[in-house]
């Protein structure tokens, strides 16, 4: 049974801080890794998808990592703003008999960046 | 827009009472989802559908119950038999097939059972 942990479980860091948020999964036979922000109260917003050939994906100041044979990954996020205040949750992907996915997420790391 | 629209934001109830939480998409998507999270966990699945008029039970499915009539409609009912109802309930949309997917949430229903 696949199980996903996150580490730390939350983060405060100042302004402009390049910082790591860690993600490690048990089984290594997944089919994505996706990174996803949660603000309070709200749902879940998608920030990067990597397939399992992929090692990495870009977007902006965020790169995520996957590295299936030590089952971890990380999302690095540079030159923190306080608008990146969140909960950071990472999911491992496989799927279903049917084609749809299913996710196995962590808690998260909740993050907060201080002016 | 395309989306995934829940509502109602906030509900309450009294215990001992059913509740249906309602989950639109317009995305044209097969599959559905419906997650609980409770604060400080991560989500946890409870029923999901590839197609309509199937779905399948998740981690957590005891004290729930859900239909797929439609393509974009999977509402989901919390009912007296579920313990611990309290929690903050997401569904999601994603294709099925292809190279690989990616789950669309919607904002969310936060339930309180009192």
């Amino acid at each position: 049974k696949q199980e996903v942990t996150q580490i730390p479980a939350a983060l405060s860091v100042p302004e402009g801080e390049n910082l790591v948020l860690n993600c490690s999964f048990t089984d290594s036979a997944i089919y994505n890794l996706q990174w996803f922000r949660q603000d309070p109260g709200k749902g879940l917003t998608s920030l990067l998808l990597i397939q399992s050939s992929q090692r990495e994906q870009t977007s902006g100041r965020l790169n995520a990592s996957l590295d299936k044979s030590s089952g971890r990954s990380t999302l690095y996020i540079a030159a923190s703003q306080p608008g990146d205040s969140a909960t950071y949750l990472c999911a491992a992907s496989s799927t279903y008999q049917g084609g749809s996915e299913k996710l196995v997420f962590g808690k998260g790391t909740k993050l907060t960046v201080n002016p | 827009d395309g989306g995934i629209t829940q509502s109602p934001k906030y509900l309450f109830r009294k215990e001992g009472q059913n509740v249906t939480l309602s989950c639109e998409q317009n995305l044209n998507h097969d599959a559905m989802y419906w997650y609980r999270q409770d604060p400080g966990q991560g989500l946890r699945l409870i029923y999901y559908s590839q197609i309509v008029n199937d779905f399948q039970k998740g981690d957590i499915a005891e004290g729930y119950s859900v239909s797929r009539e439609k393509k974009e409609s999977f509402p989901l009912t919390v009912t007296s038999a579920q313990k611990n109802p309290t929690a903050f309930y997401l569904c999601a949309s994603s294709r099925t097939g292809g190279n690989y997917y990616e789950q669309y949430f919607g904002p969310g229903t936060r339930l309180t059972v009192t």
